[in-house]
This record gives structure tokens, sequence and C-alpha cells, in this order.
């Protein structure tokens, strides 16, 4: 089946660095993403990573690809308190129907 | 760019009544949206897949009968909650996928809280 985890829960200090980890199943995604949710909206797309780059940086995120292991993970540089939310991280499913399978979401709590 | 938006934001019906959500994407032409649903402290499930002009793609396990999905224009789909009842209280939101570049990237609306009592 298509099964995408992530761990449930993160804490950091304000300025640290945040690193949010996820493994994915389906070795066809073409795409990867990161969306980020905060309470009671919707998701805005924060950042995606073609399937055959290792990284991406943009601005203070950067996405690490590792296709061997099916791992993806997103790194907040000076992590702020405005960046407490839920992060998904979603593979396309394959086929035609550009489908998004969404992994179980992280909380990150940022401690001023 | 790439904004999407839903309407209402939240509603609150009495069990048996049907609520009609609408999804517009504002500022492209999705060929492709789709809907979600959020359980409390849950990921986004799939319900469907609605492509322009066409019928609606449906998960497995969900009622085509009780959630109608229709996708009128290049900027407009509905779904539609029939004879509402409690467990159908959810957090829906919706998606659209613009149909140039990219076409594999979701751009997301707010979502809409449905309470049924």
């Amino acid at each position: 089946g298509e099964d995408v985890e992530q761990s449930l829960f993160l804490s950091v200090r304000e300025g640290d660095s945040s690193v949010i980890n996820c493994t994915y199943t389906d070795s066809s995604s073409t795409y990867l993403y990161w969306y980020k949710q905060e309470p009671g909206a919707g998701l805005q797309l924060l950042t995606y990573i073609f399937s055959n780059m290792d990284m991406k940086q943009d601005q203070r995120l950067t996405v690490l690809l590792n296709k061997k292991d099916k791992h993806l993970s997103l790194r907040i540089a000076d992590t702020q308190t405005g960046d407490s939310a839920i992060y998904f991280c979603a593979e396309t499913s394959g086929g035609a129907t550009n489908k998004l399978i969404f992994g179980t979401g992280t909380l990150l709590a940022v401690q001023p | 760019g790439a904004v999407v938006s839903q309407h209402p934001s939240r509603v609150i019906c009495k069990s048996g009544t049907s609520v009609k959500i609408e999804c517009r994407s504002l500022d492209f032409q999705a060929t492709t949206m789709f809907w979600y649903r959020q359980f409390p402290k849950k990921s986004l499930m799939l319900m469907a897949t609605s492509n322009e002009g066409s019928k609606a793609t449906y998960e497995q396990g969900v009622e085509k009968d009780k959630f109608l999905i229709n996708h009128a224009s290049l900027t407009l789909s509905t779904l539609t909650v029939t004879s509402a009842h409690p467990e159908d209280s959810s957090f829906y939101i919706c998606s659209a996928s613009p149909t140039s570049v990219l076409r594999e990237t979701q751009y997301f609306g707010p979502g809409t809280r449905l309470l049924v009592l």
C-alpha cells in the first residue's frame, strides 16, 4: 500500500533549525511536496522537489531527498514562532491522476 | 497567484439537510480539482478527483450518492453533502491543479468546517 510516515511532534527553540522527516513508499513519485497547515486553515504549499534532485534550497527552507532510502526531509533555518504549524509531506501516487498521498503530519512547536 | 477559495468557510446544519460547498480557482484554470476530508489531528483523506466536464472519480469507501461532486467549469467545483448526519461533521478541503506547468502540483483552499447537529 501507499504509506507516508512522519514523526508526530517536534519542539524547537526560536532561532534554532528544525528538521522534519518523512518516509514514503512509492518510488515512482515524480514530485514530493511539503505543505504547511496553520490551525483551522487549509494547506499552504511550501516547496516541492522533483524526484531526480537530491536537494533544493528556497530561502530558509532546504529539502533533502534520498531516493534510495525513500526519505525526504525539510530543514527550516532560524525557526520563528510563526513557523509553528503542522507540516505535511506528500508524494504523487503515480499514473495519470496526479493524486497526492499525504503523510501523517508533524506538529512543529516553536518555543520563544 | 494560484489562489483557491472555498465557500462557506464554516456551516452548521440540521441532520437530514443537504449542504453545498464551493471551490473556486481564482487566478488560474484547473482541469482537475480534488476534495479531501480531514478529521481532527489527522491527515487529509482524498475523497474524490474531479475533472471538468466529466464524472468525478471517488476513492474506495466514499459514497458517490452521499457526496455529490460537480465540476462545471475550469474554475469551479462543488461538493454537496446530501442528507447530512452528525458523522459527516468534518473539515472539508478542496485543491486545484493548474492546467499548465507543474500539472501535479495542487493548491489548496482554506477549508470548510461542517458541523451537523
